[in-house]
């Protein structure tokens, strides 16, 4: 069975940082490419960052996040993160991580976690 | 980025009904779009994927249909569990941006 499970959310002041983790099972994760999605209170969804299979050597990010959240992952452990910085009260939000998967050469998020909330005030 | 409008922001409908979704994308993204239902509190789940295909497990009173830069998601009668929350996405070119959603209340 595919798992996503993510964990490292909380409350932090603005201008902190937070890192989260996205832990896979149930599938070959180094062969997936990844995304993490958001959703404030009440809003709807925003796409926040993606990561290719294998290396991770390819990121892209909306440019709501860029230069202040890193995506990467480790093969290894089967972990997908999601470096903040510079982190702001507008980045509070449930945090979801999603697997990207090729169905019929269309990128589809077939699987998701079950979301943490990061919440951003002093 | 591609933007991604949908129409209605909320729609009521009665158990029985049939609905339509639109979703227009601001510049031609072939058939790579694709539609999600939420529930309060839950993850997004994959509906519709490459604008007409059925995900597995879903029931075939959902479809989707268009190309280019119109899109429809049709249920065509409407479930007491359908109730909810739903979301276009393009997957033609990162930013993979959604639209902003359409709630489906309960009449």
């Amino acid at each position: 069975e595919v798992q996503l499970v993510e964990s490292g959310g909380g409350l932090v002041q603005p201008g902190g940082s937070l890192r989260l983790t996205c832990t896979a099972s149930g599938f070959t994760f180094r062969s997936y490419e990844m995304n993490w999605v958001r959703q404030a209170p009440g809003k709807g969804l925003e796409w926040v960052s993606y990561i290719n299979n294998s290396g991770g050597t390819m990121t892209h990010y909306a440019e709501s996040v860029r230069g202040r959240f890193t995506t990467s992952r480790d093969n290894a452990k089967n972990s997908l993160y999601l470096q903040m910085n510079s982190l702001r009260a507008e980045d509070t939000a449930v945090y979801y991580c999603a697997r990207v998967s090729d169905y019929g050469d269309c990128p589809v998020l077939d699987y998701w976690g079950q979301g943490i909330l990061v919440a951003v005030s002093s | 980025d591609i933007q991604m409008t949908q129409s209605p922001s909320s729609l009521s409908a009665s158990v029985g009904d049939r609905v339509t979704i639109t979703c227009r994308a601001g510049q031609t993204i072939r058939t790579y779009l694709n539609w999600y239902q939420q529930k309060p509190g839950k993850a997004p789940k994959l509906l519709i994927y490459d604008a007409s295909s059925l995900q597995s497990g879903v029931p075939s009173r959902f479809s989707g249909g268009g190309s280019g830069t119109d899109f429809t998601l049709t249920i065509s009668s409407l479930q007491p569990e359908d109730f909810a929350t739903y979301y276009c996405q393009q997957s033609h070119s990162t930013p993979y941006t959604f639209g902003q959603g359409t709630k489906l209340e309960i009449k």
